[in-house]
């Protein structure tokens, strides 16, 4: 039984880019959250996703967006990158009412 | 807005020795989580506390929530090099997947 699976696992990408992380959830969760760790700090949340709209929103810019689809994967872009975009972007799944949270690897985005 | 703050920042210690850190919050959360991290890895869950005043055990570590659910210990007996890492705290309303998180507690345990 596959965990949460992200990819890339590592990206570099300059100021002013764009970026499009993956997320594929656990098998039998279909609610995906995002959330992102900077160097030394905890996880914040970014937004969430359930049958393909998204559900709730952090404190985080327009600049960032994203997409669940049919099969539950979802999908974080992030337009006009900065300097301090870099950090850790983890992906959580949870079945839906479910009180647990299962994490990805994460995809650690550098910005240069 | 809600904080959750954790305490103390950096812990070293030698294995054998028992510890104790600590997760705060201005507000009531309807359950608090505990996490550890690895480097290069996302959190792993440890427990969910959900009732005030409650004590939940894992081997030689145990969760205390505090009895307003404002706050809660995290105690580890007899450290080992193995569990070496980032502990998160984070509390969440009737929605898990919308969590807020400390800035975690970073354990090194020495041979």
């Amino acid at each position: 039984d596959a965990g949460v699976t992200q990819s890339p696992t590592h990206l570099i990408k300059t100021r002013g880019q764009q970026v499009t992380l993956r997320c594929s959830p656990k098998s039998g969760h279909d609610t995906v959250s995002w959330y992102q760790q900077a160097l030394g700090q905890g996880p914040q949340f970014i937004f969430q996703y359930y049958e393909e709209e998204e559900r709730q929103r952090g404190n985080f810019p327009d600049r960032f967006s994203g997409h669940q689809f049919p099969n539950y994967s979802s999908e974080l872009n992030v337009n006009a990158l900065l300097l301090g975009d870099s950090a850790l972007y983890l992906c959580a799944s949870s079945p839906v009412g479910g009180e647990k949270l299962f994490f990805g690897s994460g995809t650690q985005l550098s910005v240069l | 807005t809600q904080l959750l703050e954790q305490s103390p920042q950096f812990l070293s210690i030698q294995e054998g020795e028992n510890l104790t850190v600590y997760c705060n919050s201005s507000s009531v959360f309807s359950s608090l989580q505990w996490y550890r991290q690895e480097p290069g890895e996302g959190p792993v869950l440890l427990v969910t506390v959900v009732t005030g005043g409650e004590v939940k055990k894992l081997k030689r570590l145990t969760f205390q929530f505090g009895d307003a659910r404002k706050d809660s210990s995290l105690h580890i007996t007899a450290a080992q090099p193995g569990d070496t890492g980032l502990y998160l705290c984070a509390g969440a309303g009737t929605n898990a997947g919308k969590s807020t998180f400390g800035d975690g507690t970073t354990l090194t345990v020495k041979p």
